[in-house]
């Protein structure tokens, strides 16, 4: 059975750090290419960040430079690295996987979320 | 950039209605690489719909996806009490890839 479980989400203040963990298993994690998404209260469904086997990267323009996707295909876990986080950057973050191994696909299995407030 | 449109926001049908829901890309989509996804509270996004118009495993016949270029259509044959949900499209061929629409709720009539 495939598994995603995020973990690392909490309350930082605007302008800290966090980063979070998508623990992956029941799939041969180093074959697929892996996604963040989140959802911020009351939105819809943004794409923050995508990652391939071989560490080939995308992110979405408007976090680029504060956001950080990597992987460790060793451990079967996927990353995201949360620099000068802003209120804005509030919402439930899923990590998500690729349906398909030999190109960019939809995405067929979500985890639970993990839940980042940024706040002072 | 790409940018996906959805209509309506809001769909407001009873039980066992039609519902036809659009999603209108800016520019075309590469090799109708266009997905759909339910979203209900509480839960995660599941797929019902890749490449535009193949069923995700294990979703109901009463999903079915169409179009090509910058138009597509999810279209829910007879909505069932458990469809009434958010909606969302995704496109995942340009760049930058993954943008999804801005979703339709379909509610309750």
């Amino acid at each position: 059975e495939v598994r995603l479980v995020e973990s690392g989400g909490g309350l930082v203040k605007p302008g800290g750090s966090l980063r979070l963990s998508c623990a992956a298993s029941g799939f041969t994690f180093s074959d697929y290419n892996m996604n963040w998404v989140r959802q911020a209260p009351g939105k819809g469904l943004e794409w923050v960040a995508s990652i391939s086997p071989s560490s080939y990267i995308y992110y979405a323009d408007s976090l680029k430079g504060r956001f950080t996707i990597s992987r460790d295909n060793a451990r079967n876990s996927l990353y995201l690295q949360m620099h000068r986080l802003r209120d804005d950057d509030t919402a439930v973050y899923y990590c998500a996987r690729d349906r398909v191994t030999y190109n960019w696909g939809a995405f067929d299995y979500w985890g639970q979320g993990t839940l980042v407030t940024v706040s002072s | 950039e790409i940018v996906l449109t959805q209509s309506p926001g809001t769909l407001s049908l009873s039980p066992g209605e039609r519902a036809t829901l659009s999603c209108r890309a800016s520019q075309s989509v590469s090799s109708s690489y266009l997905a759909w996804y339910q979203r209900k509270p509480g839960q995660a996004p599941r797929l019902l719909i890749y490449d535009a118009s193949t069923r995700a495993t294990g979703i109901s016949d009463r999903f079915s996806g169409s179009g090509s270029g910058t138009d597509f259509t999810l279209t829910i044959s007879r909505l069932e009490p458990e469809d009434f949900a958010v909606y969302y499209c995704q496109q995942y061929g340009n760049s930058p890839r993954g943008t999804f629409g801005g979703g339709t709720k379909v509610e309750i009539k």
